[in-house]
């Protein structure tokens, strides 16, 4: 059970864009469309983004988009907001009824 | 509208147990699968534990197998996580989070409750 692979921190300027890669293996994300992405303000709960690769939840802005490839997922944040500062972490079912997480990747908007 | 309501949490002495509370309300908590994150201080998310929505199936992060025990209480709409023989490697916030479609991802959310590991 190793977590899925995240770079710890992305940045990018106010109306830019940008991508979050979340990196598993043919076990997890490679074999199973069930990806979600969370976000955490500080001192928050985590808040669904992103469920099944590339659903958004209602309420959850279009500004927020999910894709795979391969053993891959990425969520990419278009149109960067000052709002979207948090840490936001990928996870993916594992077979067997167990779930990793990601390790969270830091965004920073400059 | 749904609420997670988590309680339980403190100071516990490593070996010593405790049991971590999480009460739903706006929604029919019996139709549905009910998990545990925990997050350790300037950590990430770790899975812990899921229990399906009538209590019948229960799976486990390797990591607290066997010292862990999720459970349910549909009439209260309460579910539990009994914390066995706690190491300080346990302290945590501790999240009731609500599985979702498949049940495999997490729509709502509780606060958290934090738990520290210490003698």
């Amino acid at each position: 059970q190793s977590a899925l692979t995240q770079p710890a921190s992305v940045s990018g300027s106010p109306g830019q864009s940008i991508t979050i890669s979340c990196t598993g293996t043919s076990s997890d994300v490679g074999s199973y469309s069930l990806v979600s992405w969370y976000q955490q303000l500080p001192g928050k709960a985590p808040k669904l983004m992103i469920y099944e690769v590339s659903k958004r939840p209602s309420g959850v802005s279009n500004r927020f988009s999910g894709s795979r490839s391969g053993n891959t997922a990425s969520l990419t944040i278009s149109g960067l907001q000052a709002e979207d500062e948090a840490d936001y972490y990928c996870c993916s079912y594992a077979g067997s009824s167990i779930v990793l997480f990601g390790g969270g990747t830091k965004v920073t908007v400059l | 509208q749904v609420q997670l309501v988590e309680s339980g949490g403190g100071v516990v002495q490593p070996g010593r147990s405790l049991r971590l509370s999480c009460v739903a309300s706006g929604f029919t908590f019996s139709t549905y699968a009910m998990n545990w994150v925990r997050q350790a201080p300037g950590k990430g998310l770790v899975w812990v534990a899921v229990i399906s929505y009538d209590g019948s199936n229960q799976y486990y992060a390797d990591s607290v197998k066997g010292r862990f025990t999720i459970s349910r209480d549909n009439s209260k709409n309460t579910v539990h996580l009994q914390v066995n023989s706690p190491r300080p490697e346990d302290t945590a916030v501790y999240y009731c989070a609500r599985g979702a479609g498949t049940g495999v991802y997490f729509d709502y959310w509780g606060q958290g409750t934090p738990v520290t590991v210490s003698s």
